[in-house]
């Protein structure tokens, strides 16, 4: 079945404690993006990867990294996590890029940071 | 200022009836892609329907149909024959040609199925 995997799905954590969030893909696509999505803003990019060892950042990119060694993976990583991290996180990955390619989207990750 | 715009924070619609989402846009750009998501409560992000800017026809898919006005930078979705596995947050996402692999989401609606 072709998909987008997260894992965890809901993490709580504290202040400090550094954490990754993985994303994997099965269909080989080229394009990789992370969201996070907070009441009254809809989603909004991270940071986003065009193919292996490549990224850029996206409308809220502080506080995180990625990393893209492998076309299927792409995880999150949040070094020192603050409260206003908290949030929903998605994934998502599509073919080729252009402005019909369709993301598909993972199942998300809620993480609260105490 | 706001990419994309959706004002009704929260529908009701009867079971069985159409209803219509709204969604504007802001973009200088020619080539743009124009998608709606439905977010059920479990979460999940669903593709639902596409619409490019050079596309004459109002794309459709089964029940959804999306309304498309690119004078009026409009992008409305219309679901016919509402159902209560409807009921969710509906959000309206565009991607502009230039502008990497973002999608610019609007802040979403809530639709609720009344039985």
């Amino acid at each position: 079945e072709a998909q987008v995997t997260q894992n965890p799905r809901y993490l709580i954590t504290v202040t400090g404690k550094k954490l990754t969030v993985t994303c994997s893909q099965n269909m080989n696509h080229e394009y990789m993006s992370w969201y996070r999505q907070d009441p009254g803003l809809g989603l909004r990019q991270i940071y986003y990867s065009m193919n292996v060892e490549v990224t850029d950042k996206g409308d809220v990119p502080e506080g995180y990294k990625v990393s893209r060694k492998e076309k299927r993976n792409f995880p999150l990583i949040l070094e020192s996590p603050s409260p206003n991290q908290t949030s929903l996180y998605f994934c998502a990955s599509n073919l080729a890029g252009g402005s019909a390619d369709t993301q598909y989207f993972g199942p998300g990750t809620r993480l609260t940071v105490l | 200022a706001q990419k994309i715009t959706q004002t009704q924070p929260g529908m009701f619609v009867q079971e069985k009836e159409a209803v219509t989402l709204d969604c504007t846009y802001d973009t200088s750009d020619q080539s743009y892609g124009l998608f709606w998501y439905k977010q059920p409560s479990s979460g999940e992000m669903i593709f639902l329907i596409y619409q490019g800017s050079y596309d004459e026809q109002n794309a459709t898919e089964g029940r959804y149909s999306l309304n498309f006005q690119k004078a009026r930078k409009s992008a409305n979705l219309v679901i016919s024959a509402s159902q209560l596995g409807d009921s969710a947050m509906y959000f309206c996402a565009m991607r502009e040609g230039h502008k990497g692999n973002k999608l610019v989401f609007g802040a979403g609606t809530i639709l609720r199925v009344k039985s």
